[in-house]
């Protein structure tokens, strides 16, 4: 159980364009979702925590503008890079923890690799 | 405040060798303490979990890792390497509470030698 589905699992795509990653979790509901970047041989770094139903709370040096997120059901939220850049390429990695389970741990999707062009 | 170190970035060790992965905490509450680990190109999964209830804990893959407050330690072992433990591990940490966020330290590269 608590599988969480990340698509898609690469992307390659123009400066300029925006790109759209999906996260959902596939047999549990999460009011919060989490987004982390991670680039080469580093760490993850929390980007914003998704809030099914309001606004994302992003971390300090996040672009909101840039870095729309969208959490519309218990199951789902949606990073979108707008206007992509060389330097947003890198890899993406959402997050969610199921209410269910005690003390329960986060879940992670398999990630994104976004190359922008 | 919540931080993890993970001391060196890179751990090479013979198959069938121990394997420890260090990793010291700060926090200003009692932590929750995890161990993950990535293989190339994807996410992250779950070796292990404190949460603050037996401070030695048994995760998958014959990885245990042994909660020591009075170290501000959670160090990650497995008696013997095997040549699939190849990977990056990160130690994280977090407070209690569903939406608590999760803290990472830089990583740790694991080589198996043959």
């Amino acid at each position: 159980g608590a599988v969480v589905s990340q698509h898609p699992s690469w992307v390659i795509c123009k400066s300029g364009t925006s790109v759209k990653i999906e996260c959902r979790s596939l047999d549990f509901q999460a009011t919060t979702m989490f987004w982390y970047r991670q680039f080469p041989k580093q760490s993850l770094m929390l980007m914003a925590t998704s809030n099914e139903g309001s606004k994302a709370t992003y971390e300090q040096g996040v672009e909101k503008d840039k870095f729309l997120i969208n959490h519309a059901s218990l199951t789902l939220s949606t990073l979108t890079v707008t206007s992509a850049h060389p330097e947003d390429s890198s890899f993406y990695i959402c997050s969610a923890m199921p209410g269910w389970e005690k003390n329960s741990p986060l879940h992670f999707g398999n990630g994104t690799r976004l190359t922008v062009t | 405040a919540q931080s993890v170190t993970q001391l060196g970035s890179h751990v090479s060790v013979s198959e069938g060798a121990l394997v420890l992965l260090r990793c010291n905490y700060s926090s200003s509450v009692p932590p929750y303490l995890f161990w993950y680990v990535q293989y190339p190109n994807q996410g992250l999964q779950l070796l292990l979990k404190y949460t603050s209830a037996a401070t030695l804990v048994k995760g998958i893959n014959g990885f245990e890792a042994e909660f020591k407050k009075s170290e501000t330690s959670f160090h990650l072992t497995k008696p013997s390497a095997h040549m699939s433990d190849a990977a990056e591990y990160f130690c994280a940490v977090s407070g209690a509470g569903a939406n608590s966020k999760l803290t990472f330290g830089k990583g740790i590269t694991l080589s198996v030698r043959p």
